[in-house]
């Protein structure tokens, strides 16, 4: 596609329900991070795809939250249990590369946890 | 740890003024540096990409220089307008993740 793409836009969810969140990256990036952004808040790195390698995971909150990318490509975070500590804007990146190229948000999904 | 900041928090201006917002890492190993605008209830825009050799970069009014020896980016707006109006984010790039700052919010008035 044109750009990256995450869906749903927004997601309200009861408290103690699951919830994913799909981001579509552009069209050959090897590399895509997950970063979540709280009302009036800086962005937080959550997690972070190269190719096939391992993913850095280093930023995930709690083992409630996990992430997959599925054939290098499409990638889905999932949040277990929500809190309405996880209400926030989960945004997603990508770029061609690991180093040196530019990276490109979609444009976020807005949870909200009731 | 790496850390960011940006100074101004906040930028309120007339239109047509010249603007400069200023960003500062701590750790100097960068791979790049990296410009956004973000408007409310929108994701991130992709304004500048300085990679860690280069001095500086220009788009249009919008011009960015990076010093890295001495932990510094300056982001210079020239002849701000009212669509100019937005949070401006800083984003340094260390090779596994982007670390961000906490942004400038901007406000032109016409």
């Amino acid at each position: 596609g044109a750009g990256v793409s995450q869906s749903p836009s927004n997601k309200v969810t009861e408290k103690g329900k699951d919830v994913e969140l799909r981001c579509d990256p552009i069209s050959g990036h090897t590399a895509l991070y997950w970063y979540r952004q709280r009302l009036g808040q800086g962005l937080e790195f959550l997690i972070y795809f190269q190719g096939n390698s391992a993913p850095d995971k280093s930023g995930l909150p709690s083992d409630r939250f996990s992430a997959e990318r599925t054939g290098g490509s499409v990638s889905t975070l999932t949040i277990q249990r929500t809190q309405q500590e996880d209400s926030a804007v989960y945004l997603c990146a990508s770029s061609l590369w690991v180093a040196g190229t530019e990276a490109f948000f979609g444009q976020g999904t807005r949870l909200t946890v009731v | 740890k790496q850390e960011v900041t940006q100074i101004p928090a906040a930028l309120s201006v007339p239109e047509g003024e010249n603007l400069v917002l200023n960003c500062s890492f701590t750790d100097s190993a960068i791979y790049n540096l990296q410009w956004f605008r973000q408007d409310p209830g929108k994701g991130l825009t992709s304004l500048l990409l300085i990679q860690s050799s280069q001095r500086e970069q220009t788009s249009g009014r919008l011009n960015a220089s990076l010093d890295k020896s001495s932990g510094r980016s300056t982001l210079y707006i020239a002849a701000s307008q009212p669509g100019d109006s937005a949070t401006y984010l800083c984003a340094v790039y260390y090779g596994q993740n982007f670390v961000f700052g906490p942004g400038t919010r901007l406000s032109v008035l016409p």
